[in-house]
This record gives structure tokens, sequence and C-alpha cells, in this order.
């Protein structure tokens, strides 16, 4: 079946420094991918949708400069965030969509990143 | 705008019993629509989706739910839960050919003995 991989899994850094998550659709090339982020006990969050070789479409609310999203191929596609601030702590989770049989995309998401910024 | 409403935060249930989640949305066209399932600290897994015929879909794990186009409801059932299914439940709703889905707030199940 379709996987996605997501690097790192928990990341903890200081304020002011820059932290890069990647994702990676592992047997599949995603046409989409999307970056969410998940507040404690709340639900996902839309951050951004990503195609590969044209820039990253935010979400309103969304600073595209604290969240740089680059899509470089099919396959992987990354998060940084810049300058992180404790308030940018989450856990952010991304998808990969993908043409299924039924002729509609599908959505695979990626186990998490914990970001915890000190 | 699309909305989904998972009107239960928070449902307990002894093991062995039958579960329905419940999930309203808003949507001006036919949805496409999705329960995905989250274990603490994890990713999201796809129970199951509704994308066009049968309106009662089967899933994984045991799971199935109705689609009911006039209550505007996707509710997700299992005659009989099992320890293993405590976790956060996600209801979706989205449009064919665009993967941006919109999510309920969730609903936390916990499993008694």
């Amino acid at each position: 079946g379709a996987v996605v991989s997501q690097h790192p899994s928990r990341v903890i850094c200081k304020s002011g420094t820059s932290v890069k998550i990647e994702c990676r659709s592992l047997d599949f090339q995603a046409t989409t991918m999307f970056w969410y982020r998940q507040f404690p006990k709340q639900s996902l969050m839309l951050m951004a949708t990503s195609n590969e070789g044209s820039k990253a479409t935010y979400e309103q609310g969304v600073e595209k400069d604290k969240f740089l999203i680059n899509h470089a191929s099919l396959t992987l596609s990354t998060l940084t965030v810049t300058s992180a601030h404790p308030e940018d702590s989450s856990f952010y989770i991304c998808s990969a969509g993908r043409w299924g049989s039924s002729g509609a995309n599908v959505l695979t998401f990626g186990a998490g990143s914990r970001l915890t910024v000190l | 705008a699309q909305s989904v409403t998972q009107p239960d935060i928070h449902i307990t249930v002894s093991e062995g019993a039958s579960l329905e989640l419940r999930c309203n949305y808003s949507y001006g066209a036919t949805p496409y629509l999705f329960w995905y399932v989250q274990s603490p600290g994890q990713g999201l897994q796809l129970l199951l989706k509704y994308f066009s015929g049968d309106t009662l879909v089967q899933g994984i794990k045991g799971f199935e739910a109705e689609f009911k186009r006039s209550q505007s409801s996707f509710n997700l059932r299992k005659p009989s839960v099992h320890w293993s299914d405590a976790a956060e439940y996600f209801c979706a709703v989205g449009n064919f050919g665009n993967e941006k889905l919109t999510f309920g707030t969730g609903t936390r199940l916990t499993i008694i003995p």
C-alpha cells in the first residue's frame, strides 16, 4: 500500500532557529502534498497545499515566510519553520495525494512530526 | 464553505459493545466523505471513504459508515468494539479532484473493560 514517511518524528530546537521537516511518498508519486498543523486535543488545520515545481498555496492566516514549503520532486516536500518560537510548537502532519482506482484522489498521511521550541 | 461537525467530543464504550460516532457535514455539492483514526502521537489512518454508489460503506477493522444525504450525515459504526479501538476519530469532507479536506474536531473514544 501507499506509504508516506515523515522525518523527523520529534524535534526540539531553541527559539530563533529553523527546523526542516521532510515528507516523502515512498512507493508512489504524489500529485499533491498537504501540510497540516494539529494543536493538542484539536483537529487538523490545513496550512498549505504543495504541488511539485510550483509555489505552495497557503491557507488564510498562515505566514508563508514563517512556514516555507518546498516541493522539489513528486516524492518529496519539505516544511521549514523559520525563526521558530515557542508558539510554533505543535504537531505537524503531511499527506500525499494520488489517484485511486475510484478516479478520485486518495490521501495518505505521514506519522507526524512533533516540534517543541524552547 | 464546507464544514464538518462531530457533536461528541468524547465517548466511552464498554469492550464488546456497539459503537456509533456521529458526523454531520455541510457541503454544496456531492461530498466525498472520510473517516480517519489517529492513535496518540501518530498520523491518520483511513478507515473508510464514500465517493458514490452504495451508501453503506465498509471499511477496515470492522468499521462501517452510512451516508444519509437527507440528514447530511455520515455516521461511523462498529458492532463490537475492541480495546485496541481506543483512539481519536476524525470525519472529513472533500470534493472530487481536490484532496483538500476539511476535518471535524474529532471524537475521542475510550474503551472500558
